[in-house]
């Protein structure tokens, strides 16, 4: 079974700190890891994704995250955040949701949701 | 700006109102999906379309019809709901690659739903 632990709802940070959310799974099978944001009233934005590779992986706005298979662990950093960087952020793990006409599909577990709120 | 395009941005109704939700993308995914999201939650998969052909329902209510009328658009169908369904209803497609699922999902900003 898959699952996704984020340890905290909430990280309250001043502008240009560096910030780490932190996100543990749970997975039997092979692991693919996603970091998602949403900012309010929007849809989610894709952030970085571990599919294989190296275990660093870099996104969009300045964020990376590093995959760590021995802590089960997909923690999210910035060095530096700005106030545009307030929002909602989910990480979430896929697993197989269907099989069908040769191809596959998976399916999203997401964790609880970090709020993250830069102060000036 | 996002590329998949859901329509409305807000929609009222009352219980004994039938409404229908719409979501387009163009980037030739062939897998389509209804989430439903409530305040300070995850998104909660309700239905997921494969090659315009329903795949998984997610135990949802009846009052819930998806519709998959093409490879670029999905419908949800919403009648006589009641206002615990009040949400935000997102859309999201990805590619159906042959070896792994991992593709990611790429999400519309959602319908904001009011159930009165």
């Amino acid at each position: 079974a898959q699952s996704v632990t984020q340890l905290d709802s909430q990280v309250p940070v001043f502008e240009e700190a560096p910030v780490e959310l932190r996100c543990n799974y749970s997975s039997s099978v092979s692991v693919y890891l996603f970091w998602y944001v949403q900012y309010p009233n929007q849809g989610l934005q894709l952030l970085l994704k571990y599919l294989s590779g190296s275990t660093l992986v870099k996104g969009i706005n300045g964020f990376e995250a590093e995959f760590n298979k021995s802590q089960t662990s997909f923690h999210l950093r910035k060095p530096s955040v700005h106030i545009s960087d307030t929002a909602e952020y989910f990480c979430a793990v896929s697993a197989r949701l269907l099989a069908d006409r040769g191809s596959t599909l998976g399916r999203l577990y997401f964790g609880r949701g970090t709020q993250l709120t830069v102060w000036p | 700006d996002t590329e998949v395009t859901q329509t409305p941005k807000h929609l009222v109704m009352g219980m004994t109102n039938k409404k229908s939700l719409k979501c387009e993308q163009h980037m030739g995914h062939r897998a389509m999906y209804w989430y439903k999201q409530k305040a300070k939650k995850p998104p909660e998969l309700m239905f997921v379309y494969s090659y315009e052909k329903l795949s998984i329902n997610e135990s949802v209510p009846s009052r819930f019809s998806p519709e998959c009328p093409n490879s670029s658009l999905l419908n949800l169908h919403l009648h006589a709901l009641q206002p615990e369904d009040s949400a935000l209803y997102l859309c999201a497609s990805s590619q159906v690659p042959r070896q792994d699922y991992n593709s990611p999902l790429h999400f519309g900003n959602g319908t904001r739903l009011t159930v009165t």
